[in-house]
């Protein structure tokens, strides 16, 4: 069964600092990550996509990384700001019909100023 | 406007009662998606349209169903509700296998 485990589930961190969320996934055959950014009463909205081929990719002060080898990718988030208050939630995508996506539980981060 | 908008946004029933809820896009996207989301679990997908004359079960489609009115609507119905059925619902959208483009949900409960 394909599924993504997403850790911390939440965490708290002061304004300025940088913190890394992970991502472990089983979701086979592998097409695609991506991290999504979920504010509280918003969809998900789309940060970063990485294949197979991808170690790394940065949007602004998010960087995520993939090792597809053992199957694990993160997000750093640098100088964090009050706005990055968000769940963060990572996405793997099977080569299957349509695609499907398996989603994370989602990592609730909170900025304190 | 935004580019995906879902109505009503947020929807108190009661159990046993038929709920609609709608979605329409503005982006041209032939695929559409209504995912349900509930606290602590990763959103799960309940049916998906690839055009106007496919429909696809997703992995929880049981108690729901779905109509493909034009390209840009996509409408999910409870024929008949129930408590576990509180959830906050999304509607995606995506050309092709790309990106998915989120509404900005509906918040349902059930009594």
């Amino acid at each position: 069964k394909n599924q993504v485990e997403q850790s911390p589930q939440s965490l708290i961190i002061l304004e300025g600092k940088n913190c890394t969320l992970q991502c472990n996934y089983t979701v086979s055959p592998f097409s695609n990550l991506r991290w999504y950014k979920q504010d509280t009463g918003r969809g998900p909205v789309s940060l970063t996509i990485m294949t197979f081929s991808e170690n790394t990719k940065s949007n602004g002060r998010y960087t995520a990384t993939l090792d597809a080898d053992t199957k694990q990718s993160s997000l750093h988030i640098t100088a964090s700001q009050l706005s990055d208050s968000a769940s963060y939630i990572c996405v793997v995508s099977a080569l299957a019909a349509g695609n499907k996506l398996t989603f994370g539980g989602g990592t609730r981060v909170l900025v304190k100023p | 406007d935004a580019d995906v908008t879902q109505t009503p946004r947020n929807r108190i029933t009661k159990t046993g009662k038929r709920i609609m809820l709608e979605c329409s896009q503005t982006k041209g996207h032939d695929r559409m998606y209504w995912y349900r989301q509930d606290p602590g679990l990763g959103l799960r997908l309940i049916y998906y349209s690839f055009d106007v004359k496919d429909i696809n079960k997703g992995e929880i489609s049981d108690g729901y169903s779905v109509s493909r009115q034009a390209q840009a609507k996509f409408s999910l119905s409870l024929e008949s509700a129930i408590p576990n059925q509180t959830a906050l619902y999304f509607c995606a959208t995506s050309a092709r296998a790309d990106t998915q483009y989120f509404g900005p949900g509906t918040r349902l409960t059930v009594l």
